[in-house]
């Protein structure tokens, strides 16, 4: 229904590798957004994507809004060991500004 | 900066005992949520309000109440708490944007 999709649940990286969470829905999406959860913290939104085919970057972070609009990337360059968390994608559940949140990819950075 | 303020980070009670959640925010935004978070279910829904003395259910909102009498507050209730409630419940603000912004959480145990 709603729900959207994110793939891996988990990712495991070296310090200073890439890294890449997917983000899919099976129809087709208002706008996008990302939030990123330290452990032990509460979600912080990152960005919203609304445009098709759109591209932002965030320092080494780059989130993309597919051509159909039912899928999402997030890409993080040479990842630190700050960037240690759970990335969520969200979409919008409908009226009154309520969220779906995807089941987000947990990242570990290995120093 | 928006803050939003939930009155505890960790609380223990007992089942069937009463439980009041306490979020406040101070930025006179419209809508405010409720949301429990567990391992491998992610971020879901439980009511939101967005307007004083409005609420609507959420995708979990069995067992739970909540009130909103005032703007700035909005409270979760656990009517008899069960031990299927210990949870991190989270609360979150928005004003128009879609962007949420969240408290650091209460993590609940019910023994």
């Amino acid at each position: 229904g709603q729900q959207v999709m994110q793939i891996p649940q988990y990712q495991h990286v070296q310090e200073g590798e890439d890294f890449t969470t997917y983000c899919n829905s099976s129809t087709t999406l208002s706008n996008i957004q990302w939030y990123k959860q330290r452990p032990g913290g509460h979600p912080v939104f990152l960005i919203q994507l609304v445009k098709s085919g759109e591209v932002k970057k965030q320092k080494r972070l780059t989130f993309q809004f597919g051509e159909a609009k039912k899928n999402s990337s997030l890409h993080i360059t040479a990842t630190q060991t700050t960037d240690v968390g759970t990335y969520f994608c969200v979409r919008n559940g409908g009226s009154q500004g309520n969220l779906i949140f995807g089941k987000g990819t947990k990242l570990s950075v290995k120093p | 900066d928006v803050k939003v303020t939930q009155s505890s980070r960790y609380l223990v009670k007992r089942t069937g005992e009463k439980v009041f959640l306490e979020c406040v925010q101070d930025m006179d935004h419209e809508n405010m949520f409720w949301y429990r978070q567990d391992p491998g279910l992610g971020l879901r829904l439980i009511y939101f309000s967005y307007d004083v003395k409005m609420k609507e259910k959420g995708d979990i909102p069995e067992g739970y109440s909540v009130s909103r009498e005032k703007k700035e507050r909005f409270s979760l209730i656990l009517e008899s708490a069960s031990t299927n409630q210990t949870s991190m419940y989270l609360c979150a603000s928005e004003q128009g944007g879609n962007i949420q912004y969240f408290g650091a959480g209460t993590r609940l145990s019910v023994l």
